[in-house]
């Protein structure tokens, strides 16, 4: 596709339930990024993936975060036993460049999680 | 920590006024600055990505500029319509570019 896609995009889930959102990026972008955006703030980043390999992990909030992107282009971020504190819009972003910053993050619309 | 703040969080203005949108950063080692727009219910939209070797970008009624030794950064909005109302979000991207920082936004209302 043209842009980023996300799916779904909303998602509700009882508490103690496990939810996979997915992203496809823009086709060829090397850097792929998660975000999670809380309402009234900015996107607080999660991971960030180089292809296939997740170089950074330092935003996930807890254990019960997981993302994977096995073939360098897809990307799933799981959550575990879902909680209310973890009800936001998470949100997925690819660019071009291999981390060099020489090219624009393109987002996606989001999956809004609500946590009931 | 780099900790990126911006003013003011809510800005209400006539349709056909210049405006202008505060972004700060505490740490000045930055590689590039991006303002985008985000509209409710929506994902982000880029608008102007600044390298930290620029000082400005433009794109048609918007400019922004950036002054990286003291910290900040300006989105420059010319006669604004209702249809540029939105949230306007400032992102600084470090040298290993892995860790975008976002301010929480401005949130912009054009009145017709």
């Amino acid at each position: 596709g043209a842009g980023v896609s996300q799916s779904p995009r909303y998602k509700v889930a009882k508490r103690g339930q496990d939810v996979a959102l997915r992203c496809d990026p823009i086709s060829g972008h090397v850097s792929l990024f998660w975000y999670q955006q809380a309402l009234g703030q900015g996107p607080e980043f999660l991971t960030y993936f180089q292809n296939e390999a997740q170089l950074d992990k330092s935003g996930l909030p807890s254990d019960r975060f997981f993302a994977e992107r096995p073939e360098g282009s897809v990307s799933t971020l799981k959550i575990q036993r879902t909680q209310q504190e973890d009800s936001a819009v998470y949100l997925c972003a690819s660019s071009l460049d291999g981390g060099g910053g020489d090219t624009e993050a393109f987002f996606g619309q989001g999956t809004r999680l609500t946590v009931v | 920590k780099q900790e990126v703040t911006q003013i003011p969080a809510a800005l209400s203005v006539p349709e056909g006024e210049n405006l202008v949108l505060n972004c700060s950063f505490t740490d000045s080692a930055i590689y590039n600055l991006q303002w985008f727009r985000q509209d409710p219910g929506k994902g982000l939209t880029s608008l102007l990505l600044i390298q930290s070797s620029q000082r400005e970008q433009t794109s048609g009624r918007l400019n922004a500029s950036l002054d990286k030794s003291s910290g900040r950064s300006t989105l420059y909005i010319a006669a604004s319509q209702p249809g540029d109302s939105a949230t306007y979000l400032c992102a600084v991207g470090p040298s290993n570019n892995n860790d975008m920082r976002f301010g929480a936004g401005t949130r912009l209302t054009v009145k017709p």
